[in-house]
């Protein structure tokens, strides 16, 4: 079974330029999420997609992020304009609806991305 | 608000077990343990979780107390690849802290 895919895996930008970082979950999982790493610290969510519909964008700094996931599958989140706090590593998992597993969720390997 | 206490970091020997503990006084009665790990430069990846009794998996062994303020979680057998931060979850939405960072003695 494959993972979740996420690309790309590094990515570098001056501030005030867009980035837009992509995932592809696990097949036939529902659900999907979008962390914020920065370093030293744990994931930070930012944004949880059920299928197509946003469940909880409220750590999602609306100004300047933004997420889709037009065809309840894959997902962009984009940043625009990117700031020098946005380095970090974007993590994107997924996880199934079934019973307790439905909060078992299952991360890709994240795109690090630098702004400079 | 990760609604959890873990030492920030630990030593184990190769080869032994490593006993890892999370304290979670809040917790409610539905509430699920989880633990993940995070191997340098990859995502957290699940490891088990529980909600009152004890569980073993292929990768660990998962201890809940009784009044489910705590929990430890066991890798029996320590290896140089069991290097990583562990995290301990104890609500649905899962929120991460900064976790243990367990090192692995040679």
């Amino acid at each position: 079974e494959a993972g979740v895919a996420q690309s790309p895996r590094y990515k570098i930008i001056e501030k005030r330029q867009s980035v837009a970082f992509w995932c592809n979950p696990i097949s036939g999982h529902a659900t999907l999420y979008w962390y914020q790493q920065i370093l030293g610290q744990g994931p930070k969510l930012l944004i949880q997609f059920q299928n197509n519909g946003v469940v909880d964008d409220s750590q999602l700094p609306k100004d300047r992020f933004s997420a889709e996931r037009l065809k309840g599958v894959d997902s962009t989140l984009k940043i625009q304009p990117a700031k020098l706090e946005d380095s970090a590593v974007y993590l994107c998992a997924s996880s199934s609806r079934t019973g307790v597993i439905k909060n078992i969720q299952y991360f890709g390997a994240g795109t690090r991305l630098s702004v400079l | 608000d990760a609604k959890t206490t873990q030492p920030t970091s630990m030593d184990c020997a190769e080869g032994r077990a490593a006993n890892l503990p999370c304290n979670h006084s809040t917790i409610s009665g539905n509430e699920y343990v989880y633990w993940y790990r995070q191997i340098h430069s990859q995502g957290p990846q699940y490891i088990i979780h529980g909600l009152k009794n004890n569980e073993t998996n292929e990768m660990a062994s998962l201890i809940i107390t009784e009044d489910r303020k705590s929990s430890t979680l066991i890798l029996p057998h320590a290896t140089l690849r069991d290097t990583a931060v562990y995290y301990c979850i104890v609500r649905a939405k899962i929120i991460f802290g900064k976790g243990t960072r367990l090192h692995i003695l040679p």
